[in-house]
C-alpha cells in the first residue's frame, strides 16, 4: 500500500526567503509519480510541479522545485524567494504505475504562512 | 482550460436525508474522482471512475454511492446523511491513461449535517 507523509502540519517563513516542505512516500512499485498541489484559502487546488520515478533531473517550474531524493523516497517541495501569496495548504501526493490507472493518494498537507 | 464545477458551494442538510453531490467537467476527460477534505487528514478518496457506468471504491466509500451515467458526469450520494460526513466534498477529473495525468478540481463543496 502507498503512502504519504508530510511531518510539517504548518510552517513560517519569511517573506522573500526560501522554504522546503517536506514529503515522503512509502511504495515497492518502481514506477510511480510524485505530486504538489497548492490550496490557497479560497479553496481551489492548484497543481504546481510534478517528479516521475524515472526522471534523471529534479522538476522546476519557476520558483517551486522539487528536491528528489529516490533512495530516501523524499520528494521535498522548494519554494524560492517566498512571496505573502505563497501562503496556504500544501499537498504532496503519489500515483503508482504499475498496477495501471491509479488514483492520486494525498499526504495531510502542510500550512505555510508568509511572513512581511 | 479544463472547467470542473460543482452544483453547490455550501450546502447544509438533516441527518438522514439523501443528499446529492453535483459534478460535471468539459474537457471530454475520462477519468473522475470524489474525495472528501477533513482538517489534519487531507484529502481522502471516496469513491473514483474510470469509464462511463464503471466505478470503483476508494480508501473511504461506507455511507457513499456514486453515478456515472454520463461521461461528463459524476455524482456522489449520501444515502442517509450523517453528521460524521459533514466535510468538504471535492470532484476533480484527469485524463487517462497518461502518467503525469494531473488532476483538475472543481471548487469543493462544503457540506454541513445537522
Amino acid at each position: 500500500a502507498q503512502k504519504i507523509t508530510q511531518t510539517q502540519p504548518g510552517m513560517f517563513v519569511q517573506e522573500k526567503e526560501a522554504v522546503t516542505l517536506d514529503c515522503t512516500y512509502d511504495t515497492s512499485d518502481p514506477s510511480y509519480g510524485l505530486f504538489w498541489y497548492k490550496q490557497p484559502s479560497s479553496g481551489e487546488m492548484i497543481f504546481l510541479i510534478y517528479q516521475g520515478s524515472y526522471d534523471q533531473q529534479n522538476a522546476t517550474e519557476g520558483r517551486y522545485s522539487l528536491n528528489f531524493q529516490k533512495a530516501r523516497k523524499s520528494a521535498n517541495l522548494v519554494i524560492s524567494a517566498s512571496q505573502l501569496g505563497d501562503s496556504a495548504m500544501y499537498f504532496c501526493a503519489m500515483r503508482e504505475f504499475s498496477s495501471g490507472n491509479t488514483p492520486l493518494v494525498f499526504g495531510k498537507g502542510t500550512r505555510l504562512s508568509v511572513i512581511a | 482550460d479544463v472547467k470542473v464545477t460543482q452544483s453547490s458551494r455550501y450546502l447544509v442538510k438533516r441527518t438522514g436525508e439523501k443528499v446529492f453531490l453535483e459534478c460535471v467537467q468539459d474537457m471530454d476527460h475520462e477519468n473522475m474522482f470524489w474525495y472528501r477534505q477533513d482538517p489534519g487528514l487531507g484529502l481522502r478518496l471516496i469513491y473514483f471512475s474510470y469509464d462511463v457506468k464503471m466505478k470503483e471504491k476508494g480508501d473511504i466509500p461506507e455511507g457513499y454511492s456514486v453515478s456515472r451515467e454520463k461521461k461528463e458526469r459524476f455524482s456522489l450520494i449520501l444515502e442517509s446523511a450523517s453528521t460524521n460526513q459533514t466535510s468538504m466534498y471535492l470532484c476533480a477529473s484527469s485524463l487517462s491513461p497518461a502518467r503525469r495525468a494531473e488532476l483538475f478540481f472543481g471548487s469543493g463543496t462544503q457540506l454541513s449535517v445537522l
